[in-house]
C-alpha cells in the first residue's frame, strides 16, 4: 500500500533552517511528483513546490523561492523540503502528497505532517 | 496566481440534511477542480477530482460537479462523520496550483 512516512516534529529559532522527510513506500518512486503544502495553525493549505523525482527538477511558489530548497534521493525513495531564514509566520504542519503532474491532477496520497515550531 | 473562492466559509448543518458547497475560480480552469476533507489533526483526504469524479473508496453521498470557474460539492445526507473542513484545489496550468479558504461543516 502507498504511504508517506514523514520526519519527526521540529523547534527552531528564528534566522534557522530545517529539513524535513518524506519517505515514501508501495509505489515506483520516480513515477510520482512530490508536493510539499503546509498549514499554519487554524488556517488553511497552502502549496510551496513539487519535486520530480526522476530528474530532481523543482517548481516553488514565488513566495518561497530563495528559501525553499527541496531534493530527493532515489536510492532510499526519500525527498527533502529544507525552508530556510524562519519566522514565526513558518510555524506550521507541513505535508508532503505526490500527484501524478499532469494538468488537472490531484494529491491523491498525503504523509501525516510534521508540525514545525519557531520559536526564540 | 489563480485565486480560488469557497463559500460559506462555514456551515451548520443536521445529520441528514443535503449540503452544497460551492468554489470559483478568478480565471477557468476547465475541470482541473479537485475536493478535499480535513478532519482535526489529520491530513486532507481527496474525495473528488477533476471535478466530478469520485475517488476510490469515497461514500457515493459525495458529488462534485462544475466547470471553468464555477464548482460545487454537494453531500447529498449528512453523516456524523462528515463533519470537516472542506477544500477546493485547481490544478491548471500553469504552476502554482492553489486551494480555497476551506469551508468548515459543523454539528446544529
Amino acid at each position: 500500500q502507498v504511504q508517506l512516512v514523514q520526519s519527526g516534529a521540529e523547534v527552531r529559532k528564528p534566522g534557522a533552517s530545517v529539513k524535513v522527510s518524506c519517505k515514501a513506500s508501495g509505489y515506483i518512486f520516480t513515477s510520482y511528483y512530490m508536493h510539499w503544502v503546509r498549514q499554519a495553525p487554524g488556517q488553511g493549505l497552502e502549496w510551496m513546490g513539487r519535486v520530480n523525482p526522476t530528474g530532481g527538477s523543482t517548481s516553488y511558489a514565488q513566495r518561497f523561492q530563495g528559501r525553499v530548497t527541496m531534493t530527493r534521493d532515489t536510492s532510499t525513495s526519500t525527498v527533502y523540503m529544507e525552508l530556510s531564514s524562519l519566522t514565526s509566520e513558518d510555524t506550521a504542519v507541513y505535508y508532503c502528497t505526490r500527484s501524478i503532474g499532469v494538468t488537472g491532477d490531484y494529491f491523491d496520497f498525503w504523509g501525516q505532517g510534521t508540525l514545525v515550531t519557531v520559536s526564540s | 496566481d489563480i485565486q480560488m473562492t469557497q463559500s460559506p466559509s462555514s456551515l451548520s448543518a443536521s445529520v441528514g440534511d443535503r449540503v452544497t458547497i460551492t468554489c470559483r475560480a478568478s480565471q477557468s480552469i476547465a475541470r482541473s477542480l479537485n475536493w478535499y476533507q480535513q478532519k482535526p489533526g489529520k491530513a486532507p483526504k481527496l474525495l473528488v477530482y477533476g471535478a466530478s469524479s469520485l475517488q476510490s473508496g469515497v461514500s457515493s453521498r459525495f458529488s462534485g460537479s462544475g466547470s471553468g470557474t464555477d464548482f460545487t460539492l454537494t453531500i447529498s445526507s449528512l453523516q456524523p462523520e462528515d463533519f470537516a473542513t472542506y477544500y477546493c484545489q485547481q490544478s491548471s496550468s500553469p504552476l502554482p496550483w492553489t486551494f480555497g479558504q476551506g469551508t468548515k461543516v459543523e454539528i446544529k
